[in-house]
């Protein structure tokens, strides 16, 4: 039961300019939603998180934005680094936290 | 460091053989759970914990695997008679009771290989 979905595996976007993943869910009793980062032969890191009671979230680069009508969330990175270079989770939590099969963002010097 | 360790990190068995997988979860945390990834996908929930308590079990929990938190603290997933579609990366993780901004910890996994 695939209540998270990142329908895009890939995205590859040029350094400076803004990258953008998108994540869907099924479940309206989800309350939080979590994008994590991961490094080849590394565990998740948490990255950034929203609220189900806000549609934004800001920290430095990264910003979150919630549309719980279309259950639809995105993680904006802007401006995009070589650094940032990594798989991206989307998580959306209920009693425990549910993940989609994650984007490889490549940003390209 | 205080962080979520897992141990061993890699291992490698004979198909049919048990594994026993262990993770520590940062020492506060009440709660503990369990995925498992493959290739070219998300981290599967398998099962978590409150304390000792065993809250939930996905379908993916057949009955050759078994989790355990016996005292609230360290955690164990006893995986019998493997199979080769048992090979994926175990991965753990940790948090607080959930709130408001309360964001869970993984360990660096422990990727298995049954040949």
């Amino acid at each position: 039961d695939q209540q998270v979905k990142q329908n895009s595996p890939s995205l590859s976007v040029q350094e400076g300019r803004i990258s953008i993943l998108n994540c869907d869910y099924t479940n309206s009793m989800f309350d939080y939603f979590l994008w994590y980062k991961k490094y080849p032969a590394e565990g998740p890191t948490f990255l950034i998180s929203i609220s189900s009671i806000k549609d934004k979230n800001e920290d430095g680069r990264f910003t979150v934005f919630l549309n719980k009508s279309a259950k639809h969330l995105s993680l904006h990175i802007v401006p995009s680094q070589p650094g940032d270079s990594a798989v991206y989770f989307c998580a959306a939590r209920n009693n425990d936290m549910r993940f989609g099969a994650g984007t490889r963002l490549t940003v390209k010097p | 460091d205080t962080g979520v360790s897992q141990d061993p990190r890699h291992k490698i068995t004979k198909r049919g053989q048990n594994v026993t997988f262990r993770c520590d979860p940062i020492s506060e945390h009440n709660r503990l759970y369990w995925y498992r990834q493959t290739l070219g996908q998300g981290p599967e929930f398998l099962t978590y914990f409150q304390n000792e308590a065993q809250l939930e079990k996905s379908r993916l929990l057949s009955d050759r695997f078994s989790a355990e938190r016996p005292k609230g603290s360290f955690s164990t997933l006893e995986i019998q008679r493997t199979e080769q579609g048992d090979s994926a990366m175990y991965l753990c993780a940790s948090s607080l009771l959930w709130t408001e901004e309360t964001e869970a910890f993984f360990g660096q996994g422990t990727r298995l290989t049954v040949v």
